[in-house]
């Protein structure tokens, strides 16, 4: 069984165009995450969900959108791609929220590597 | 604020060969969390290993020891007898305790392992 899943793996969109990448883990975990990696493989988190209520909010576009419908599903919505947005964006989960005293290790979905042509 | 530096940016060893890999990092909190990721070419993430500020002891799983030394702010991985297998990307990451804290990683060390 998959632990955390993304879909599509690949994405392959023109500027202007919206899209959206999914994320389901079956961990029971409370919190779930979205990262950039660019092509120089530097990893920076964009954002961070706790039972469904947003965490982290980095310095992102606002043309990027987490939506949370529950605290298994994490989605990401991007309005307007541009060249820049090219990457591969993973998801991850943990236990327990952010704020907690001890930190969890974060496991990983696949990657979803986008592309803007 | 926190920083997490990955000075080898690119190893290449022989298999059977032992190879560390290196990590510093900087905060001020007293409590933290150091961890380590493997990133195959097949590009998923892969989690290895979790240390907290407490507690400084070594950690062997296999051919993998770490050695974390908050002395020096270092969280050093060692590969012993490398396997072809064990080439990959390898993230150091840093995440203090408290709210909305967030995982900061170095930049990563590319390891090659030839035949």
């Amino acid at each position: 069984d998959t632990a955390v899943s993304q879909t599509p793996k690949y994405l392959v969109t023109q500027m202007g165009n919206d899209k959206s990448i999914k994320c389901e883990q079956n961990l029971g975990h409370d919190t779930m995450y979205w990262y950039k990696q660019d092509s120089k493989k530097f990893l920076k988190i964009m954002f961070s969900y706790n039972n469904k209520e947003l965490i982290i909010n980095e310095t992102v576009p606002n043309r990027f959108s987490p939506k949370s419908p529950d605290k298994a599903h994490l989605n990401l919505h991007i309005n307007s791609l541009e060249l820049g947005d090219s990457a591969v964006y993973f998801c991850a989960s943990s236990q327990g929220p952010p704020g907690d005293t001890y930190s969890y290790e974060q496991y990983f979905g696949p990657g979803t590597r986008l592309t803007v042509t | 604020a926190q920083k997490v530096t990955q000075a080898q940016t690119e190893i290449s060893v022989v298999e059977k060969e032992d190879v560390t890999l290196d990590c510093v990092y900087e905060t001020r909190d007293t409590t933290y969390y150091l961890f380590w990721y493997k990133q195959p070419p097949s590009g998923e993430l892969v989690f290895l290993i979790r240390r907290n500020s407490f507690d400084e002891q070594n950690e062997i799983s296999g051919r993998y020891s770490w050695n974390f030394q908050k002395s020096t702010s270092s969280f050093n991985f060692t590969i012993t007898a490398s396997q072809v297998v064990d080439s990959a990307v390898y993230f150091c990451a840093l995440r203090r305790a408290g709210t909305a804290s967030k995982l900061t990683f170095g930049t990563g060390t590319r390891l090659q392992v030839t035949l």
